[in-house]
């Protein structure tokens, strides 16, 4: 049972746009940033979103993040099949005093 | 920038097992270093962290078990792991805490070393 939440999969159609969920508590969304991370098949998972909304150099602006209150989202816009893969937020947790990862959400490009 | 991990294997539970990660392409002292694994078909798992002055961060279920060190002189990172158990199993990956973008982003991920724990 992971402390942050997130739906196990989503999907969506080349173009479409679609958004991920992520839900915490006050001690970790509510009190500080969130990550995004993008994992493909057999490769290390790669940083796609640091402090909320902003994007390492490099990710693309089809990519971004918010956040409000105890809820973080990830939207990607303008879905390409290359986006098929794996994601995760994170964030820092007050009370634990760690580091904690949601379950990840698996993306399917139909 | 790279960071190699190494020292991983397959080991019986309660052994112990060292690991590794090299880092190169950056200036490694004055760098937070995490280790974050992932078992197998399963998500993401923050194991602990050191920061740039040596003081380790450990996540709850492994704290008392390991050890996060760093050798600055060497670049290196490593995770010494003892009493080890069958859900330790997985592939452990080193990664740079902030190096490159501001707060405590993962922003650059070694390739990873697989453990198991199996008798």
């Amino acid at each position: 049972q992971s402390v942050l939440t997130q739906p196990p999969s989503t999907s969506g159609t080349p173009g479409q746009r679609v958004t991920i969920s992520c839900s915490g508590g006050t001690s970790n969304i509510g009190n500080d940033y969130v990550y995004w991370y993008q994992q493909f098949p057999g490769t290390a998972p790669k940083l796609l979103i640091y402090k909320n909304n902003q994007r390492p150099s490099g990710v693309p602006d089809r990519f971004s993040g918010s956040k409000s209150g105890t809820t973080a989202s990830l939207a990607i816009s303008g879905l390409r099949s290359e986006d098929e893969a794996d994601y995760y937020c994170a964030g820092w947790d007050a009370i634990l005093s760690g580091w904690v990862f949601g379950g990840g959400t698996k993306l399917t490009v139909l | 920038e790279q960071l190699v991990e190494s020292g991983g294997g397959l080991v019986e539970p309660g052994g112990s097992l060292r690991l590794s990660c090299r880092a190169s392409g950056f200036t490694f002292r004055g760098t937070w270093m995490d280790w974050v694994r992932q078992a197998p078909g399963k998500g993401l798992e923050w194991v602990g962290r050191i920061s740039d002055d040596g003081r380790p961060d450990y996540a709850a279920p492994i704290k008392g078990r390991f050890t996060i060190s760093r050798d600055d002189s060497e670049s290196t990172l490593f995770l010494e792991m003892n009493s080890l158990k069958a859900e330790d199993t997985g592939l452990y990956y080193c990664t740079t805490e902030g190096r490159f973008v501001s707060g405590g982003g993962k922003d650059v991920w070694g390739q990873g070393t697989t453990v198991t724990v199996s008798s």
